[in-house]
């Protein structure tokens, strides 16, 4: 397996656009996470999915960010409109219940201009 | 909730020293727990886990962890470092009641000097 595959890997995007970045999970994972790192915040989970339902989004900053996940080996994060304090690393990880330990992928770092 | 303490911020040590990591968790249950490591400009990659059984855990790359379950506490351990490890370390807690969340703490960064 190829891993956490994220795309893009790098956005840079002017303050007002909407920005969506994607993840795919490992094959055969029923858990998905997005997390956000900032050197202020560290890493932070946003949402994550179980079976492609949102299970907790309680970590999602605000109505500007919504996460879908509408198959089993696809999910998006979308910003709408972007701030410059988006700026950030977003990672994917994904895990399984018959091994919970979390894989990431690469990340995308996006930049709001 | 549960949350996750790293007391150190920032560790600066020379090569051949030996590192100690310390994570302390808030959580009443029984709890997967997990260091991950971040190489610059890297992602997050598993060190080691502990699920249960031996409290004594051996990860990658010569590190180890010991789960003192009375302290709350998931310390991460390597006898010499290397250049190399210079990286972020993040302790992790998942409790078993929670389906596979994770919560982090807030990471260490070590730089070691050659």
């Amino acid at each position: 397996d190829a891993g956490v595959i994220q795309s893009p890997r790098h956005e840079v995007t002017e303050m007002g656009q909407e920005v969506t970045l994607r993840c795919k999970p490992i094959s055969g994972h029923d858990y998905l996470f997005w997390y956000r790192q900032t050197m202020m915040r560290g890493l932070e989970l946003l949402i994550y999915f179980n079976n492609n339902v949102p299970i907790d989004d309680s970590g999602m900053p605000e109505d500007r960010f919504s996460a879908k996940m509408p198959n089993a080996s696809f999910s998006t994060l979308k910003i709408q409109p972007s701030e410059p304090r988006d700026s950030a690393v977003y990672f994917c990880a994904s895990s399984s219940d018959r091994l919970p330990e979390a894989f990431f992928g690469q990340g995308t770092r996006l930049t709001v201009v | 909730a549960q949350s996750v303490s790293q007391h150190n911020h920032h560790v600066i040590l020379s090569e051949a020293a030996s590192l100690e990591l310390g994570c302390n968790y808030s959580y009443g249950g029984t709890v997967n727990l997990f260091w991950y490591v971040q190489y610059p400009g890297q992602h997050l990659q598993l060190l080691l886990k502990y699920f249960s059984g031996d409290p004594l855990v051996k990860g990658i790359k010569g590190f180890e962890a010991e789960f003192i379950k009375s302290k709350f506490s998931f310390n991460l351990r390597k006898p010499s470092v290397q250049w190399s490890d210079t990286a972020e370390y993040f302790c992790a807690v998942m409790p078993k009641a929670a389906g596979n969340k994770l919560t982090f703490g807030g990471g260490t960064r070590v730089l070691v000097k050659p």
